[in-house]
């Protein structure tokens, strides 16, 4: 799978708009940015995915450039809540049609967000 | 819906030992993956199993072995620990096959081993 390139930390204050970004100068046709987060003391959780459009949802949004290069996780409120590590993740749909099993997530060190009330 | 649920959520031994770590898939989901996660990394991938048969391995000797059940539960062992086997291991199930293709990875809270 191509390689990201994220800050290792980004601080932000509560209640407003948060930018998290993510470099993959490498990334294939077929490669799906998904994002996950993992908040302290648990595993991670899935934020969102795209291919290529913008895309929405009640997390958070995903801004994907024109030439798909990187890519921004936009959350719109940021709240206590959302201090975490967000990993952003490349993953070659490709390997779905294998027919058998599921994709594995290769994480990298990931963004630490802090959030200051 | 009921999620991932790992056990136990810590566990001590010592080196040489034997550890089994057991986790319970999302309903409807039928690949089990297991990773590691060293303090301050993000997790590693261990292996994968689908419908009871390994599906992919990521780079662990092979004292790190597993299991996937008709439930599609499924355990991790580890035989031997070594000191750097100290970490979290995070279980995560999915739906496999083309029907799961994209969809997200569930993960559990993960098991927290400490090697003495």
């Amino acid at each position: 799978d191509a390689k990201t390139t994220q800050p290792n930390s980004m601080e932000s204050n509560e209640e407003e708009p948060v930018h998290l970004p993510c470099n993959h100068s490498t990334i294939s046709g077929t490669d799906y940015i998904h994002w996950y987060r993992q908040l302290p003391s648990q595993g991670p959780e899935y934020v969102i995915h795209g291919l290529t459009s913008n895309v929405n949802n009640r997390m958070a949004s995903l801004a994907i450039a024109e030439d798909r290069k990187s890519s921004t996780l936009i959350l719109h409120r940021a709240t206590l809540r959302d201090a975490a590590v967000y990993y952003c993740i490349l993953r070659d749909v490709r390997r779905a049609y294998s027919g058998a099993g599921s994709y594995q997530l290769t994480f990298g060190k990931g963004t630490k967000l802090s959030v200051i009330p | 819906e009921t999620g991932v649920t790992q056990s136990p959520t810590h566990l001590i031994k010592t080196r040489g030992q034997q550890v089994t770590l057991r986790c319970s898939s999302q309903s409807g989901h039928n690949t089990v993956s297991w990773y590691q996660q060293a303090l301050g990394q993000g997790p590693q991938f261990i292996f994968q199993y689908y419908r009871e048969e390994e599906n992919g391995r990521g780079n662990f000797p092979p004292r790190f072995s597993g299991l996937q059940f008709p439930n599609y539960s499924s355990e991790l062992n580890v035989n031997a620990l070594e000191l750097d086997d100290s970490a979290l291991y995070l279980c995560a199930s999915s739906l496999g096959g083309l029907r799961g293709r994209n969809q997200p990875q569930h993960f559990g809270d993960g098991t927290r081993l400490s090697i003495l």
